[in-house]
């Protein structure tokens, strides 16, 4: 069956470290997202694509970066971390439109001392 | 900016109840609403997609309704389980910056 995956499913790591979220799906999706969830915040957009090559700010982008070299991956990347980054991270994909459903990965409880 | 509002935070009701969840948006210009649940520790899970165009969408015990015009929508869960139990998120896929926003959930617990 099609899925979204994120690896890892935990991360601890320190302030100031590079850190890189895995995000694959096997539907072969256009459109892929990140949000982190955080209590009193919900769930905020960081970054998303329409495709391979296209990137796209989100609400809190400040201190990520994303990069899109096929369909099936879209990596998250802190170049470094920080103690407000502690949050748990969510992947998901649509087929390729506006009207088309979201789905979610797992997660990635992310924790920066 | 868009905000989505759900009401209540949290609600506690009787195995076998009816019950409606209530989520408001201030942005009337979407392309969609979408009804998530997620449980403790877990990813979203997509339960229903309302287009803009469209009044409602039922799946099973579930029925979602949506009046574009008031920035209203409901989730209307029939003869409630305890395995309903979870927290609810609805979110509107909106036309000017292409996101979705999110409410911030209304926890549910179905006693038995």
């Amino acid at each position: 069956d099609a899925e979204i995956t994120q690896s890892p499913r935990h991360k601890i790591t320190e302030t100031g470290r590079q850190v890189t979220l895995a995000c694959h799906q096997t539907w072969n999706h256009n459109n892929m997202f990140w949000y982190r969830q955080d209590l009193g915040h919900g769930l905020r957009l960081i970054h998303y694509s329409y495709g391979v090559q296209d990137t796209n700010k989100g609400e809190v982008s400040d201190g990520y970066s994303v990069s899109r070299s096929n369909t099936e991956d879209l990596p998250l990347t802190l170049e470094s971390a920080a103690s407000s980054q502690t949050s748990v991270y969510f992947c998901a994909s649509s087929p390729g439109t506006a009207y088309n459903e979201q789905f979610f990965g797992p997660g990635t409880r992310l924790t920066v001392l | 900016k868009q905000e989505v509002t759900q009401i209540p935070a949290a609600l506690s009701v009787p195995e076998g109840e009816n019950l409606v969840l209530n989520c408001s948006f201030t942005d009337s210009a979407i392309y969609n609403l979408q009804w998530f649940r997620q449980d403790p520790g877990k990813g979203l899970t997509s339960l229903l997609l309302i287009q803009s165009s469209q009044r409602e969408q039922t799946s099973g015990r579930l029925n979602a309704s949506l009046d574009k015009s008031s920035g209203r929508s409901t989730l209307y869960i029939a003869a409630s389980q305890p395995g309903d139990s979870a927290t609810y998120l609805c979110a509107v896929y909106q036309t000017s910056g292409s996101r979705l926003t999110f409410g911030e959930g209304t926890q549910l617990t179905v006693n038995p």
